[in-house]
């Protein structure tokens, strides 16, 4: 079965601070995708990243940076110099042979 | 491209009465469309999913004569809430795939549902 866990529920950071959130991941799929999704209290997901198991190389998109690490099963997502719009919840979720799944998602909240 | 509409955005009902959610692929043709649920501050959980043509197949925990999902057509899928009550309150968004389950999803908006 595939399962997701972001075990912050939530964070709360001062504006410029960087911010870490965690996931972690388990499949039996020797192919799968992994995923990032911000949701802000509008309720659309926004998508942010797409990953692929044979591709463990980091990412890195303006202040957003992804670490991928396969031996640890992980997948989290910095974002650097945090700003009051990055407020949101964040979902880390997986996809193998089957639709994707959410991980419990973490509210981040950045205060000005 | 790849967008996904969902109509309405929001919808207030009363208990007791149905109320039909659509969701279109607005420039791709959607082999799979998948219905989501999201309680307040939890995660997206997967409802149904649909391939253009089939039944529906349903998690666990689902039940498919409440919550009756036709895709009769590569563009559109609908979600029927059935006798609702207000445990069905919840935010639903769908998502649209152009090919079998392990391809990627798309996306709508949400429909925001109250039952009063």
């Amino acid at each position: 079965a595939q399962k997701v866990t972001q075990a912050q529920t939530e964070i709360s950071v001062v504006e410029k601070e960087d911010v870490t959130l965690d996931c972690v991941y388990e499949t039996r799929d020797t192919t799968y995708y992994l995923f990032w999704y911000k949701q802000p209290p509008s309720g659309e997901l926004v998508f942010l990243i797409r990953r692929n198991s044979f591709d463990e190389q980091n990412e890195i998109s303006g202040r957003y940076s992804w670490n991928f690490q396969k031996s640890t099963s992980s997948f989290n997502f910095t974002i650097t110099a945090s700003q009051v719009v990055d407020s949101a919840v964040y979902f880390c979720a997986l996809r193998g042979n089957t639709p994707l799944v959410f991980g419990k998602g973490t509210r981040l909240s950045v205060i000005a | 491209g790849a967008v996904v509409s969902q109509h309405p955005s929001w919808v207030i009902c009363k208990s007791g009465t149905s109320v039909k959610i659509e969701c279109r692929s607005l420039d791709f043709q959607a082999t799979t469309m998948f219905w989501y649920r999201q309680f307040p501050k939890q995660s997206l959980m997967l409802m149904a999913t649909s391939n253009e043509g089939s039944k529906a197949t349903y998690e666990q925990g689902v039940e498919k004569d409440k919550f009756l999902i036709n895709h009769a057509s590569l563009t559109l899928s609908t979600l029927t809430v059935t006798s609702a009550h207000p445990e069905d309150s919840s935010f639903y968004i769908c998502s649209a795939s152009v090919k079998r389950v392990y391809y990627e999803q798309y996306f709508g908006p949400g429909t925001r549902l109250t039952v009063t």
